[in-house]
């Protein structure tokens, strides 16, 4: 059963326009969030985390935003540029009991920035 | 600086055959995270490794796989046995601590024939 689901497998969009990447998560241990960026052949990227404490946090063209009570998050990159393009993952963690700490990935959202 | 070092980046093996996948992280980072990605999955997650504490193996798929690290230094995944399943890209991942953002390598490619 996945613990971080990103529904939207692809997105496309309009250069200059804002992209919503949307993640879910069903464990409400999760206190800990961050999204990653991946080019092929590459490794993740760390892009922009949130703890949940905050319900929002900028850094940029890249905000996330925290619902805990809905259990979502959401990225938004505004203005969206060709460059952009890539595999975005959404990563949720928390201490579990009896275990370590460890973060669980979604599947990833493809997005596609069109000039 | 140096970021998080894998090698080698790509593998082919047979099938039945060991493989020794390697890492180094950044310096200093005391948390490390090995992760694998099938063809059009996700990261899945496989072990953690934070300090001096016992690892957190949850995610090994099987006894086939195994990890090792050396107090905060390098750490190896084992695979004994490969199997045609166990092909995909193996990632390594370092954190300063356990609440920071992790930082991979490029991945290991295993391609097991």
């Amino acid at each position: 059963d996945q613990q971080v689901k990103q529904n939207s497998p692809s997105l496309s969009v309009q250069e200059g326009r804002i992209s919503i990447l949307n993640c879910d998560y069903t464990n409400s241990m999760f206190d800990y969030f961050l999204w990653y960026k991946k080019y092929p052949a590459e490794g993740p990227t760390f892009l922009i985390s949130i703890s949940s404490i905050k319900d929002k946090n900028e850094d940029g063209r890249f905000t996330v935003f925290l619902n805990k009570s809905a259990k979502h998050l959401s990225l938004h990159i505004v203005p969206s540029q060709p460059g952009d393009s890539a595999v975005y993952f959404c990563a949720a963690s928390g201490i579990e009991k009896g275990q370590g700490f460890s973060f669980i990935f979604g599947k990833g959202t493809r997005l596609l920035v069109k000039p | 600086g140096a970021g998080v070092s894998q090698s080698p980046s790509n593998k082919v093996t047979e099938k039945g055959k060991d493989v020794e996948l390697r890492c180094d992280p950044i310096s200093g980072h005391t948390a490390l995270y090995w992760y694998r990605q099938r063809l059009g999955q996700g990261l899945e997650f496989l072990i953690y490794f934070q300090g001096n504490s016992a690892p957190d193996k949850s995610g090994l798929p099987s006894d086939r796989f195994s990890a090792e690290r050396t107090g905060e230094s390098v750490s190896t995944l084992t695979i004994q046995r490969t199997q045609q399943e166990d092909s995909a890209v193996y990632l390594c991942a370092s954190s300063v601590h356990v609440v920071s953002p992790l930082h991979f390598g490029n991945g290991t490619r295993l391609t097991v024939t």
